[in-house]
């Protein structure tokens, strides 16, 4: 029974470039959230998506970042011309339901460093 | 704004030693209050959630509790495998959200 998949789990990345990480729910997970997590501070709430769907994008970058969870396939967090701002390790985590108990399933992270 | 804040940062026991981590929030209207554990390199893991006020969980050495305005994390008698870093989130009514602390570092010692 697999857990949350993230890919990759390492990135590096040059300023002005573009990085893509991936996530895969655990299965029977139709709810997607991406926290961030900077060095010395606390997880960071992204974005929250359904399938095919953005329910809540209110702690995401209005610029550069964007986020998607298609009928088929994983959910991808994109961001455009990187920063070094941007280093940071990225979670992704699923639940089964929407109203959830705060039970979230969380995978091992993507760490971007930008050069 | 909601908010929480965790204390101490980092904390070393010896093995067998208890102690307490704490929790502090502010939220505008509670939905739940969560802890969960992290190990280096990896994601968090789901320990408790707390809903109301005199509300207590426990799973094995670890008992969580929760007043109207902070949690506590006891653990009792820990064992070096329960280093870790301990997250304390909350979720406000009418959010999907949650609110992170940036943790307590735990390290114990045998």
């Amino acid at each position: 029974n697999a857990g949350v998949m993230q890919n990759p789990r390492h990135l590096v990345r040059r300023r002005g470039q573009e990085a893509r990480l991936r996530c895969s729910p655990m299965k029977g997970h139709s709810h997607v959230y991406w926290y961030r997590q900077l060095p010395e501070e606390g997880l960071k709430f992204m974005v929250y998506l359904q399938k095919e769907n953005i329910i809540d994008e209110s702690g995401m970058p209005k610029e550069r970042f964007s986020a998607e969870f298609p009928k088929e396939g994983p959910s991808i967090l994109r961001i455009q011309q990187v920063v070094r701002g941007d280093s940071a390790a990225y979670f992704c985590a699923s639940s089964p339901t929407g109203y959830n108990t705060g039970e979230l399933f969380f995978g091992e992270g993507s760490r971007l460093t930008v050069l | 704004e909601d908010q929480v804040t965790q204390s101490p940062e980092a904390l070393r026991l010896q093995e067998g030693e208890s102690s307490s981590l704490n929790c502090s929030y502010t939220v505008s209207g509670l939905r739940g209050l969560f802890w969960y554990r992290q190990d280096p390199g990896k994601g968090p893991e789901f320990l408790f959630t707390l809903y109301s006020a005199g509300e207590e969980k426990e799973k094995e050495r670890l008992k969580a509790t929760l007043t109207k305005k902070e949690s506590f994390l006891h653990i009792t008698a820990p064992k070096p495998e329960d280093s870790a870093t301990y997250l304390c989130a909350v979720q406000a009514r009418g959010t999907d959200k949650l609110i992170f602390g940036t943790g307590t570092r735990l390290q114990v010692f045998p």
